[in-house]
């Protein structure tokens, strides 16, 4: 069965100290794997992608299919990073649902 | 143009009580979730619609619930008797499919909270 772990759900870093976020997934066929953040009173939107192998504010993820993990990292937290991230799981076998982790709450304290 | 919008953007029911709420996706996506939030759980995934498919109605958690798309765009989410474990957060997204048929960005509403008395 597809599956995300998000095994923290509270994080906390200072500023300027490297952050990561783990997530580990459960899935068969090629995963299509997605961090998605929510800032302070906006909308949930998406952060990055792993087949766009794109940094966006800094962040950046690796796909590790032998460990089964999309752990989202960044070498130099800013205070504005704070927020909820999601870890999120697709693929052409869960028909375009999506699958989404229980969420980790990242605090960068200045 | 607009974003998903979702109405009302807050609900205050009685326990017993139905309720309608609605998502308008971004035009032209032909897919379109309800999910909920609740606190300390994530999104949980309620049903998927996509084109004129039949639904993916595997995650609702009881029959009280139900959705549905019609004419391929505004859908509503139905919640006949409410008890109070159905107050969260529901939140819409849609998106399109690409051309090689891969999961595409979903773009998400500003949601509904429901709280149920």
């Amino acid at each position: 069965a597809q599956r995300v772990t998000q095994p923290e759900k509270l994080l906390s870093v200072f500023k300027g100290a490297p952050v990561e976020l783990k997530c580990n997934y459960s899935y068969s066929g090629s995963p299509e794997l997605f961090w998605y953040v929510q800032y302070s009173r906006q909308r949930l939107q998406l952060l990055l992608r792993h087949i766009s192998r794109e940094s966006i504010k800094g962040f950046t993820a690796d796909l590790n299919k032998g460990e089964t993990s999309f752990h989202l990292k960044k070498p130099f937290a800013q205070e504005e990073d704070s927020a909820m991230y999601y870890c999120a799981l697709s693929g052409r076998g869960t028909g375009n649902q999506f699958y989404f982790g229980t969420g980790t709450s990242l605090t960068v304290i200045p | 143009g607009a974003g998903v919008s979702q109405s009302p953007s807050n609900k205050v029911t009685e326990k017993g009580k139905d309720v309608e709420l609605r998502c308008d996706p971004i035009s032209g996506h032909t897919a379109l979730y309800w999910y909920r939030q609740s606190l300390g759980q994530g999104l949980e995934f309620l049903i998927y619609f996509q084109g004129n498919s039949a639904p993916d109605k595997s995650g609702l958690p009881s029959d009280r619930f139900s959705a549905e798309r019609t004419g391929g765009s505004v859908s509503t989410l139905t919640i006949q008797r409410t008890q109070q474990e159905d107050s969260a957060v529901y939140l819409c997204a849609s998106s399109s499919r690409t051309s090689g048929g891969l999961a595409d960005t979903q773009y998400f509403g500003p949601g509904t909270r429901l709280t149920v008395l």
